[in-house]
């Protein structure tokens, strides 16, 4: 069955710009979450979705960085005014119900800022 | 300090040989334990789970729990170069009731043929 997609895989961006990542999580997983992978590093939890209501945002770095899941199934990552310590991978993982243990974790949006 | 540390290695064995990853967390009261295998490039794949005290055994994997020192270990026996992956510990906290997970660094694992 379809996992957990991601898109785009990779995105280049110049500093100052906007970009959206888009998540498509297993259809039917109520709860969605995003993490932020930097080099070297272990994941580091940005936002929590439980269908559409957004429960957790405590991860979000700073102002610039939105997050929406509208229909609670598909979700979008937004980084405004992109900095270069935004560079990192950008993974989504969703869960079927929120208590269930196993996040399946999507391949991940690489972002390269410059 | 982080939630979860982790040696962070990188570590290296023979083939045929035992694995040893450790992981210390600081939430006294953190509930459910996890290690994760990440390929290089990919993302971040469950391959062990454990609630209780003691070893959960699944094919060449023990997962050790020792909640008392804060402590959660993975044995890989039998070592394979398909096992070459860096290994993340998650821990879910008790107050985290939405399901948020605390990574460790990861430990990068070499098996050599």
């Amino acid at each position: 069955g379809a996992g957990v997609s991601q898109s785009p895989r990779y995105k280049v961006a110049k500093r100052g710009q906007d970009v959206a990542l888009r998540c498509d999580p297993i259809s039917g997983h109520v709860s969605l979450f995003w993490y932020q992978q930097a080099l070297g590093q272990g994941p580091e939890f940005l936002t929590y979705f439980q269908n559409e209501a957004q429960l957790d945002k405590s991860g979000l770095p700073s102002d610039r960085f939105f997050a929406e899941r509208p229909e609670g199934s598909v979700s979008t990552l937004k980084i405004q005014r992109t900095q270069q310590e935004d560079s990192a991978v950008y993974l989504c993982a969703s869960s079927l119900v929120p208590t269930q243990e196993t996040q399946y974790f999507g391949p991940g949006t690489r972002l390269l800022v410059l | 300090q982080k939630e979860v540390e982790q040696n962070s290695g990188p570590l290296s064995v023979p083939e045929g040989a035992i694995a040893s990853l450790n992981c210390t967390y600081s939430d006294r009261g953190s509930q459910s334990f996890f290690w994760y295998r990440q390929y290089s490039g990919k993302s971040p794949e469950l391959i062990m789970s454990i609630y209780s005290n003691g070893d959960k055994e699944d094919g060449r994997f023990t997962a050790q729990l020792n909640k008392a020192s804060q402590y959660v270990s993975l044995l890989i026996r039998d070592s394979q170069p398909s096992d070459s992956a860096t290994y993340l510990c998650a821990v879910r906290n008790r107050g985290s009731t939405l399901g948020r997970l605390y990574f460790g660094r990861g430990t990068q694992l070499t098996v050599w043929p």
